[in-house]
């Protein structure tokens, strides 16, 4: 299976801050025929179920506000948040579909500092 | 928009089979799509259990492949998790998902609020 590592275990940002998350897989996820990284990122906050924030390492989820991005190719992937946002407050996790099973990192707290 | 709804006993007894359904509104089931099942034990993190097509294709986590089934009721618009000899281990709350996405695998666009299910005496 292909390990998901995330790092931050957490982070306290303030307000109007950037935070930023990392994500490496234990495989190369860059898919040769389509060019596609097979990354997703979802935030997940108290009391709700995990949402799309993004697809194929960088494509944003209609709706997701822009100051969310996602970048990275083949091992490497970065979530980043322009501006947090008291509703940015969260646990975010990214999850590999390349190879099955899919697989999820442990998932990243971000807080307010 | 889809919605997705978990339904089943919230408490099972260790040794016995866990079953859920879930119900897809806004959204027939048989147009496309693989649907599945995710769980998160408390504290832990999230795991894949397996995926369903309507057609009746399954694909299963290897490391409960020979617990778990899927199936699906298109008519009903529904579809379903059977875990069998579950242990304090399978503890946890479980999601019905959409997946999304082109071989050789899928993400999860939608997903149901999630129920807990309990392994205990």
């Amino acid at each position: 299976d292909i390990v998901m590592t995330q790092s931050p275990e957490s982070l306290a940002v303030s307000l109007g801050e950037r935070a930023t998350i990392k994500c490496m897989s234990s495989q190369d996820v860059l898919y040769s025929t389509n060019n596609k990284n097979y990354i997703a990122w979802y935030q997940r906050k108290p009391g709700h179920p995990p949402k799309l924030l993004f697809y194929w390492a960088s494509t944003r989820e209609s709706g997701v506000p822009d100051r969310f991005s996602g970048s990275g190719s083949g091992t490497d992937f970065t979530l980043t948040i322009s501006g947090l946002q008291a509703e940015d407050v969260a646990v975010y996790y990214c999850q590999q579909y390349y190879s099955s099973p899919t697989t999820f990192g442990q998932g990243t707290k971000v807080e307010i500092k | 928009q889809v919605q997705l709804q978990e339904s089943g006993p919230g408490l099972v007894k260790p040794s016995e089979t866990l079953s859920l359904n879930c119900t897809v509104s806004g959204y027939s089931m048989s147009n496309a799509y693989y649907w599945g099942w995710i769980r998160q034990p408390p504290g832990k993190g999230l795991e894949w259990l397996g995926n369903i097509f309507p057609s009746g294709v399954t694909y299963y986590n290897p490391s409960l492949k020979r617990r778990v089934t899927i199936s699906v009721d298109t008519s009903r618009n529904q579809f379903s998790l059977r875990l069998t000899s579950v242990t304090a281990a399978d503890t946890a709350v479980y999601h019905c998902v959409r997946s999304n996405g082109s071989p050789p695998g899928y993400y999860f666009d939608s997903w149901g609020l999630g129920t807990l299910v309990t392994v205990s005496s």
